[in-house]
């Protein structure tokens, strides 16, 4: 089946503890990127990645860090986490841009509170 | 500054009758449009889209219409169902390798 898995789906963690929010899509597509949704706020995007070894930032990059060694997989990194950031964070992908429009495939979401 | 914009938060319909969300956008460059529905504690997923080339694409019972000298566009659904009650995201393709770019949502609620 053709999906984006994200692990933890819920975290709890306290400030200054850095965490890992896993991605991986089986798709293979080129394509990956990070939003963060918050109440009122609607989706935006943390990190994008084009393929592997490019990242790129989106509109919220403070506080993040993201890699891309392998193509299905596109890690967050909270290096140290603040209250700020508590937030339900989704991954998705999608093909190349290229003629055709890029329709996105999202994970099932992480809720993360920092306290 | 948002580039695209869904001024209602949320929108009440009842069970039957046709939902109409709206979306507007700034950048007269973007060139495809997509809808995605989010249920709570789910991702959201790709509903319909259409390409500035056209003014309507239609899936069933979802319709998208655009009017690009309004820089505006609309999803109706016909007849609404209750299944249909979710947060609603417009998005826009910039030209060139740039990101996706989404609207804030509407919030529809069918009510039977």
């Amino acid at each position: 089946e053709a999906q984006v898995t994200q692990n933890p789906r819920y975290l709890i963690t306290v400030t200054g503890k850095k965490l890992t929010v896993t991605c991986s899509q089986n798709m293979n597509h080129e394509y990956m990127s990070w939003y963060r949704q918050d109440p009122g706020l609607g989706l935006r995007q943390i990190y994008y990645s084009m393929n592997v070894e490019v990242t790129d930032k989106g509109d919220v990059p403070e506080g993040y860090k993201v890699s891309r060694k392998e193509k299905r997989n596109f890690p967050l990194i909270l290096e140290s986490p603040s209250p700020n950031q508590t937030s339900l964070y989704f991954c998705a992908s999608s093909r190349p841009r290229g003629g055709s429009y890029n329709e996105q495939f999202f994970g099932p979401g992480t809720r993360l509170t920092v306290l | 500054d948002q580039q695209v914009k869904q001024n209602s938060p949320s929108l009440s319909v009842q069970e039957g009758r046709i939902s109409i969300l709206n979306c507007d956008y700034t950048n007269s460059m973007f060139d495809y449009f997509l809808w995605y529905k989010k249920y709570p504690a789910e991702g959201p997923t790709f509903l319909i889209s259409i390409s500035s080339i056209k003014d309507k694409n239609e899936d069933g019972r979802f319709t998208v219409f655009l009017n690009k000298s309004a820089k505006h566009l609309s999803l109706h659904i016909v007849p609404s169902q209750p299944g249909d009650s979710a947060v609603y995201f417009c998005a826009a393709i910039p030209p060139g390798n740039t990101p996706l770019v989404f609207g804030k949502g509407t919030r529809l609620s069918v009510i039977a």
